[in-house]
């Protein structure tokens, strides 16, 4: 089954605490990207990867750091949480001049 | 760069009766045009998606959507709502230039009752 996959689903942290969220999508899509969705402010793109080792930032990528070392991996890393990026994060995948999007079941994170 | 507006944060309506959900978008450039569904405690589900022809998309579940590019628009509508359809509702566009990112409006949250 084509999906986007990521873990945990629900975290919650302290404030400086390093933490990472993983995203995997087993369609050999090249073009991955994270989104945080706010209340009143629908979903805002913080990093997204055109391919393998090619990243770049979206609307709001401070305080957020992600890689791309293997086409199907995503990872969003958030070397010192603060109480402002709590929020619902999703993980995104789409092939190259394919442009539907396929959303992973996103992650609740909480910082103390 | 490119930007979407939904103009309701919340539409009340009653089971069978027919919804538009409103989304006006603004763009330099050609764009393609998506709604998505957000279920409670759920990631996003593509509903429809405009990229090019016919300017009215049926989609999943009842939805239909069409395209005015005169007036920029892409609304949604469903004859006759059921209560499953309750949900968040998200239009988006993106273009095939520059970072192709999807860019979301702020969602319209579809309250249908008894």
């Amino acid at each position: 089954e084509a999906q986007v996959t990521q873990n945990p689903r629900y975290l919650i942290t302290v404030t400086g605490k390093k933490l990472t969220v993983t995203c995997s999508q087993n369609m050999n899509h090249e073009y991955m990207s994270w989104y945080r969705q706010d209340p009143g402010l629908g979903l805002r793109q913080i990093y997204y990867s055109m391919n393998v080792e090619v990243t770049d930032k979206g609307d709001v990528p401070e305080g957020y750091k992600v890689s791309r070392k293997e086409k199907r991996n995503f990872p969003l890393i958030l070397e010192s949480p603060s109480p402002n990026q709590t929020s619902l994060y999703f993980c995104a995948s789409r092939a190259t001049g394919h442009t539907e999007a396929f959303f992973g079941q996103g992650t609740r994170l909480t910082v103390v | 760069a490119q930007s979407v507006t939904q103009l309701d944060s919340q539409v009340p309506v009653f089971e069978e009766a027919p919804v538009e959900l409103r989304c006006n978008y603004s763009s330099s450039v050609s764009v393609y045009l998506f709604w998505y569904v957000q279920y409670p405690n759920q990631g996003l589900q593509l509903l429809l998606k405009y990229l090019s022809g016919s300017t009215l998309v049926k989609g999943i579940n009842g939805f239909e959507a069409e395209f005015n590019k005169s007036q920029t628009s892409f609304h949604l509508r469903k004859p006759s709502v059921h209560i499953s359809d309750t949900a968040e509702y998200f239009c988006a566009v993106t273009t095939d230039t520059g970072r192709r990112a999807l860019t979301f409006g702020s969602g319209t949250r579809l309250q249908v009752q008894p």
